[in-house]
């Protein structure tokens, strides 16, 4: 079975850091494009970072870019987002999501398998 | 970064009813154009990917159409199950970007 568990969330105060982790079975993880996806308490799904199959591209919503750091590690079956800097505002439920095969190992054709979510509350 | 604008924001239907929802692109995204379901409490769920093509086990009631920046998502004999809050999504640059939503009531 195709399966994405979160972790790492939790209770931070402003400034501090986080890092999630998503941890893949069910699929050749190295194959496939990467995402995270939030949506704050009440509100729409927000496209917050996604990489590449190979790792070779990585893409950062403007609201996180140069706070957050996405990686994965293909031996471990894993994706990661380092959070750091974190903001009131960045409390939401992280989702993790793969994408289907595309051309270049990208995400061109959306997000077909999510995680349940991993809560990121910040807050002092 | 591209904007999705997406109507309505809500609307009702009944069921067996033939349901609309409209999203449209601030520029040009070919038809890299993604639609989710997602119910309360619960992760998004893929529907239609490039523009209008049915993602795997989804129903065939459901279907997604391309008019230029206009992309359109039916629901035709609306059911029970169908409840919940409809995103668009571009994948066509980055940011990536999601429509504000359509949440279906019945």
């Amino acid at each position: 079975e195709v399966q994405l568990l979160e972790s790492g969330g939790g209770l931070v105060q402003p400034g501090g850091s986080l890092r999630l982790s998503c941890a893949a079975s069910g699929f050749t993880f190295s194959s496939y494009a990467m995402s995270w996806v939030r949506q704050a308490p009440g509100k729409g799904l927000e496209w917050v970072s996604g990489m590449s199959s190979s790792g070779g591209s990585t893409d950062y919503a403007d609201s996180v870019k140069g706070r957050f750091t996405i990686s994965r590690d293909n031996s471990k079956n894993t994706l990661y987002l380092q959070m750091n800097s974190l903001r009131a505002e960045d409390t939401a439920v992280f989702y993790c999501a793969k994408s289907p095969l595309a051309p270049g190992g990208t995400d061109r054709y959306g997000m077909d398998v999510w995680g349940q979510g991993t809560t990121v509350t910040v807050s002092s | 970064d591209i904007q999705m604008t997406q109507s309505p924001s809500f609307l009702s239907a009944s069921v067996g009813d033939r349901v609309t929802i409209t999203c449209r692109a601030s520029q040009s995204i070919n038809s890299y154009l993604n639609w989710y379901q997602q119910k309360p409490g619960k992760a998004p769920k893929l529907l239609i990917y490039a523009a209008s093509s049915l993602q795997s086990g989804v129903p065939s009631r459901f279907s997604g159409s391309r008019s230029g920046t206009d992309f359109t998502l039916t629901i035709n004999s609306l059911q029970p199950e169908d409840f919940g809050t409809f995103y668009c999504q571009q994948s066509y640059s980055a940011p990536r970007t999601f429509g504000q939503g359509t949440m279906v009531e019945i």
